[in-house]
């Protein structure tokens, strides 16, 4: 199956630092969706980008199919920007193939 | 006006014990999903319905049972549970593109 890649695992900043983080994958892919998990577990929509570029706010997200990588800059970075950050990708059939993460921890 | 709700929240229960989580979900999509997301945090696909047909199944032991009573609910019935099936299980769902997850139901099996 196709494999999706993180980096860094674990990232820590000071409030107020950029940040990239990126998602490497082995196949193409229909679809590519960036996720938040909060402290409180709950997994949050970010994008939806399996190519091209996207901006909301502080975050933004780029997605270069054919080279098979996607990255989410996360600018001005708060304290509420704590927590996982998940790329998964679907290749066919609706079925979601998640990374194992970034851990990321802003300090005041 | 939650989107994608589950319930319960939390869940504490024996070894050997039955038990079930229930979804339901007020946007309308055709296709829902179950996932499980372990202690280390890694999320995996467990199930997926479309229009209350079984579309996805992946390798997930036969003590788990998937049962969707219209397309707006996916519930999750485990028999026998072991110390193994301690983890967090979210339900999604999506139309054509985004899945939209529920907020997680926090199973710890003793």
């Amino acid at each position: 199956g196709i494999q999706v890649e993180q980096s860094p695992p674990d990232l820590i900043l000071q409030e107020g630092a950029n940040s990239t983080l990126r998602c490497n994958f082995s196949d193409s892919v229909n679809n590519l969706q960036w996720f938040h998990q909060n402290p409180w577990g709950q997994l949050i929509n970010l994008f939806y980008i399996p190519s091209g570029t996207k901006q909301n706010g502080r975050l933004s997200a780029t997605t270069v199919a054919t080279e098979r990588y996607s990255l989410l800059y996360i600018s001005s970075s708060q304290t509420t920007d704590s927590g996982v950050y998940f790329c998964a990708v679907e290749t066919s059939g609706s079925r979601l193939t998640f990374g194992e993460g970034t851990q990321l921890t802003v300090n005041p | 006006d939650t989107a994608v709700s589950q319930t319960p929240k939390y869940l504490v229960t024996q070894m050997g014990n039955d038990k079930s989580i229930k979804c339901e979900q007020n946007l309308g999509h055709d296709t829902m999903y179950w996932y499980k997301q372990d202690s280390k945090k890694f999320l995996k696909i467990m199930f997926s319905y479309n229009n209350k047909e079984l579309i996805i199944n992946e390798t997930v032991p036969n003590r788990f049972s998937p049962k969707s009573p219209d397309k707006a609910h996916l519930n999750l019935h485990i028999n026998s549970l072991e110390l193994g099936d301690s983890a967090v299980y979210f339900c999604a769902s999506s139309a054509d593109e985004t899945q939209y997850f529920g907020p997680g139901t926090r199973l710890l099996v003793l």
